[in-house]
């Protein structure tokens, strides 16, 4: 079974930095491409950071480019987020998702989400 | 603003079909086969309902289907079920720098 889960949100005040973890199981993790999707309080979804499966490719979200990194490690399974200079628009739910094998765009398994609040 | 527009409500009854609508440009919905639409339930993560325009994953029921034309992508959903009222959301991948952005969502509600 295809698993996804993320940890490491939380509070956070204004400027600091925070570093999210999805850990995948149920699949050949580095034979697929991984993204970040994030969805604030009542708002829609909003797509933050895409990574290939190799890890040679990456995407940023204008909103989040200079800020936030987008990294893999095949050898832990992990998917990481790591969240500079916070600021309080970027509270929001984060989900790390699964793309579709051979396309772009289609998220075929996402995981439970973690909240990250940023307030003083 | 997203960048593409979804209508934000939709309804019908039981048995219905209804369809919703996402409207793009040709930098993204028009240029490219790369639609998809996400069924989110409240509290609950977004499940993936129909990629590339029109193909169903595994699991998902013949009830849903998309279609494309010009800059608007569509889903149809036939059969209405009270199980189907949910948040839908379609997506593209984009020419610009950013490589995926989605609608606004439609609130679809099952009288």
């Amino acid at each position: 079974e295809v698993q996804l889960v993320e940890s490491g949100g939380g509070l956070v005040q204004p400027g600091g930095s925070l570093r999210l973890s999805c850990a995948a199981s149920g699949f050949t993790f580095n034979m697929y491409n991984m993204n970040w999707v994030r969805q604030a309080p009542g708002k829609g979804l909003e797509w933050v950071s895409y990574i290939s499966s190799s890890g040679s490719t990456i995407y940023y979200a204008d909103s989040v480019k200079g800020r936030f990194t987008i990294s893999r490690d095949s050898a832990r399974n992990s998917l990481y987020l790591q969240m500079n200079s916070l600021r309080a628009e970027d509270t929001a739910v984060y989900y790390c998702a699964r793309a579709v094998v051979a396309t772009i765009g289609g998220f075929d398994y996402w995981g439970q989400g973690s909240l990250v609040t940023v307030s003083s | 603003q997203s960048a593409l527009t979804q209508p934000a409500s939709v309804s019908g009854s039981p048995g219905q079909s209804i369809t919703i609508s996402c409207t793009g440009t040709s930098s993204d919905v028009g240029g490219y086969n790369y639609v998809s639409w996400y069924q989110q339930h409240p509290g609950k993560a977004p499940k993936l309902m129909i990629y590339d325009v029109s193909n169903r994953p595994s699991g998902v029921s013949n009830r849903f289907s998309g279609s494309k034309s010009g800059n608007t992508a569509s889903l149809t959903i036939s059969g209405l079920q009270a199980e189907d009222e949910a948040d839908y959301y379609c997506s593209s991948y984009t020419l610009s720098s950013t490589l995926v952005v989605f609608g606004g969502g439609t609130k679809l509600t099952v009288l």
